[in-house]
């Protein structure tokens, strides 16, 4: 079946403008999440929705982001005022259910750069 | 609070030599481990997981890690490496909270060389 796909796969913007990121989970998957990757490092934690609602947003490193999944499938991340420091891979994930256990899927990523 | 290091940024062998990725944590609750595999413009690939029901795990393409308490450590190892097996790879460790969100070490490149 299809994978989690994500949309677009690379982003150029200019500081200060807004973007938008989205991602298709696994159908049937009701746990989603939002990882961003940046140079040389390894993925971090943004945003967990379980369903429609963000079950975990601790990650979110400030106002300027959130991310929604209105109808508890598809979810858009929403970055506004863009600075180059959020210049990074942006990954999405899901599983089909919360949990340790269960394997998070992830998508190829979207690669925002902001100049 | 959870944590992953990844000791080496860059691993290289040669084609049918032992592979040894090296990965501690750091956890204040009994961990889920976990080791993913990143190939080029593609997705996290989950190798293999540690969920406390055995030690030794084996996970795909021959890749099997090693679950150690005493020296809170999970390294990664494959008996004979091929050119196929170069990427960068990632150990992670569970959130401990809701046991969703996965804490990533910040990888090891695995170079294959003939």
């Amino acid at each position: 079946g299809a994978g989690v796909s994500q949309t677009p796969s690379n982003k150029v913007t200019e500081k200060g403008k807004y973007v938008e990121l989205r991602c298709d989970p696994i159908s049937g998957h009701t746990a989603l999440y939002w990882y961003r990757q940046s140079l040389g490092q390894g993925p971090e934690f943004l945003i967990y929705f379980q369903g429609t609602g963000a079950a975990d947003d601790s990650g979110l490193p400030n106002d300027r982001f959130f991310a929604v999944r209105p109808e508890g499938s598809v979810s858009t991340l929403k970055i506004q005022r863009t600075e180059r420091g959020d210049s990074a891979v942006y990954l999405c994930a899901s599983s089909l259910v919360p949990g340790e256990a269960y394997e998070q899927y992830f998508g190829p990523g979207t690669r925002l750069t902001v100049t | 609070a959870q944590s992953v290091t990844q000791l080496g940024s860059h691993v290289s062998v040669s084609e049918g030599a032992l592979v040894l990725l090296r990965c501690n944590y750091s956890s204040s609750v009994p961990p889920y481990l976990f080791w993913y595999v990143q190939y080029p413009n593609q997705g996290l690939q989950l190798l293999l997981k540690y969920t406390s029901a055995a030690t030794l795990v084996k996970g795909i393409n021959g890749f099997e890690a090693e679950f150690k308490k005493s020296e809170t450590s999970f390294h990664l190892t494959k008996p004979s490496a091929h050119m196929s097996d170069a990427a960068e790879y990632f150990c992670a460790v569970s959130g401990g909270q809701a046991g969703t969100a996965l804490i990533f070490g910040k990888g090891t490149t695995l170079s294959v060389s003939s």
